[in-house]
């Protein structure tokens, strides 16, 4: 089955710089890419994802990369704030549309701190 | 108010006793899920359910089990077989089209097992 490693498991940063977290993918059938950040005691929110026919997305501060070659994706969060502060999880999928039934492959999280 | 809902926020049970999560959405949604996420890791898939009456195993259903007699519910029953229940539990759901691959996530329950 599908394997998704993640890196770094922390991250500190000072309010203003850029955060990057990288994630590695083992199944090349995997085509749904996306990252989603949990804040204490909350459940999970989608913040940006990408599909394997695109290298790039971009949303205001935040963005991702894909490199299928490489099998791994990165969350790129410019001009942090303490806001950003959060655990973010990528993940994969070989997505509904191709009939993969949509099972995500977590990584195991960052805990992103932005410091003042 | 669309969104997903999950109660109780946080539940206490004695070991040995069976206790259902309640995951209601309002979404009109077809998928839903069950996670499980323990203190520093991922959400490890439980059950997920593509459509009403219908659901698959995931990674670790052993010890769980759950029903989708409508498309706005998908209870999950942690049996007294699953040897490490206390965990924070995450329902999802998905809905159609270009959004089939989004899951939405609800605000979790944490289990306590005493």
């Amino acid at each position: 089955g599908e394997n998704v490693e993640q890196h770094p498991s922390t991250l500190s940063v000072q309010e203003g710089d850029s955060a990057v977290i990288k994630c590695t993918y083992s199944d090349s059938a995997s085509n749904y890419f996306p990252w989603y950040k949990q804040e204490l005691g909350k459940g999970p929110q989608l913040i940006i994802d990408i599909r394997s026919n695109v290298g790039e997305k971009k949303d205001q501060r935040i963005a991702v990369t894909l490199n299928k070659t490489a099998k791994h994706f990165s969350l790129h969060i410019t001009e942090t704030q303490p806001e950003d502060s959060a655990v973010y999880f990528c993940a994969a999928s070989k997505g509904r549309l191709t009939g993969g039934g949509n099972k995500l492959t977590f990584g195991t999280g960052t805990q992103l701190k932005v410091e003042l | 108010d669309g969104g997903i809902t999950q109660s109780p926020k946080y539940l206490f049970r004695k070991e040995g006793q069976n206790v259902t999560l309640s995951c209601e959405q309002n979404l009109n949604h077809d998928a839903m899920y069950w996670y499980r996420q323990d203190p520093g890791q991922g959400l490890r898939l439980i059950y997920y359910s593509q459509i009403v009456n219908d659901f698959q195993k995931g990674d670790i259903a052993e010890g769980y089990s759950v029903s989708r007699e409508k498309k706005e519910s998908f209870p999950l029953t942690v049996t007294s077989a699953q040897k490490n229940p206390t965990a924070f539990y995450l329902c999802a759901s998905s809905g159609r089209g270009l959004d089939a691959d989004t899951q939405y996530f609800g605000p979790g329950t944490r289990l306590t097992v005493l």
